[in-house]
């Protein structure tokens, strides 16, 4: 595996289920990120994590929980989820998040939908 | 403050064409800029990025931006649109401020190439 995998592609959950969304970067970064792409909205960052410290919480509801491990793995804990939060939740990772220059790599994205 | 505006949602060029994705940005430090395209169903892959260095960028697949400080515009283009450029292209504006990165995203273009 190459650059960053996201799993699973696509998620269909009830309002009631817990499900996880898991994210994992063969780039040796630093620091990972959660995305939530909507329609017709520019990205929302959700988290960051930067040598596994979270750093930033964008005021992201409590039903969305993120971990990270280690520098190479992020999930993603979804519980109770409103049909409104049915987007496609994007992961990216960079050498490190207090560096503005650094570019962020991108996997392919978890298509959610709740029912 | 940060903040970055695409002058366009939609841009629809015919195939052969110069291609001119427009975009403005406000930044109380010195950013980093970055385009990224998303084709459909994928994540974002980076284009080219600016980071204080040459003013005139070249990215991947024949597309070039200007940082321009006194227009605070960061427009992308490519003299000759082919037909796997249809995708939505993001204009990210970066800058690190006490000790954290801040990152925005623009709304996205949508690029339509017609044969």
């Amino acid at each position: 595996e190459t650059g960053v995998t996201q799993t699973p592609r696509h998620l269909v959950m009830g309002m009631t289920n817990k499900k996880s969304l898991k994210c994992e970067q063969h780039l040796g970064h630093n620091a990972m990120y959660w995305y939530k792409q909507s329609a017709k909205k520019p990205l929302e960052l959700m988290f960051v994590y930067n040598f596994k410290e979270q750093t930033e919480n964008n005021s992201v509801p409590s039903r969305f929980s993120p971990e990270c491990p280690n520098s190479s793995h992020l999930f993603l804990h979804l519980h109770t989820l409103q049909p409104e939060d049915s987007a496609l939740y994007l992961c990216a990772s960079s050498q490190e998040a207090q560096r503005g220059y650094n570019e962020q790599f991108f996997g392919p994205g978890t298509r959610l939908t709740v029912l | 403050a940060q903040s970055v505006t695409q002058l366009d949602s939609h841009v629809s060029v015919s195939e052969g064409t110069p291609v001119l994705l427009r975009c403005n940005y406000s930044s109380s430090y010195s950013p980093s800029l970055f385009w990224y395209v998303q084709h459909p169903n994928k994540g974002l892959q980076l284009l080219l990025k600016y980071t204080s260095a040459a003013t005139l960028v070249k990215g991947i697949n024949g597309f070039e931006a200007e940082f321009k400080k006194s227009e605070t515009s960061f427009h992308l283009t490519k003299p000759s649109a082919h037909m796997s450029d249809a995708a939505e292209y993001f204009c990210v504006v970066t800058a690190a401020s006490g000790g954290y990165q801040k990152v925005t995203f623009g709304i996205g273009t949508k690029l339509q190439v017609i044969p």
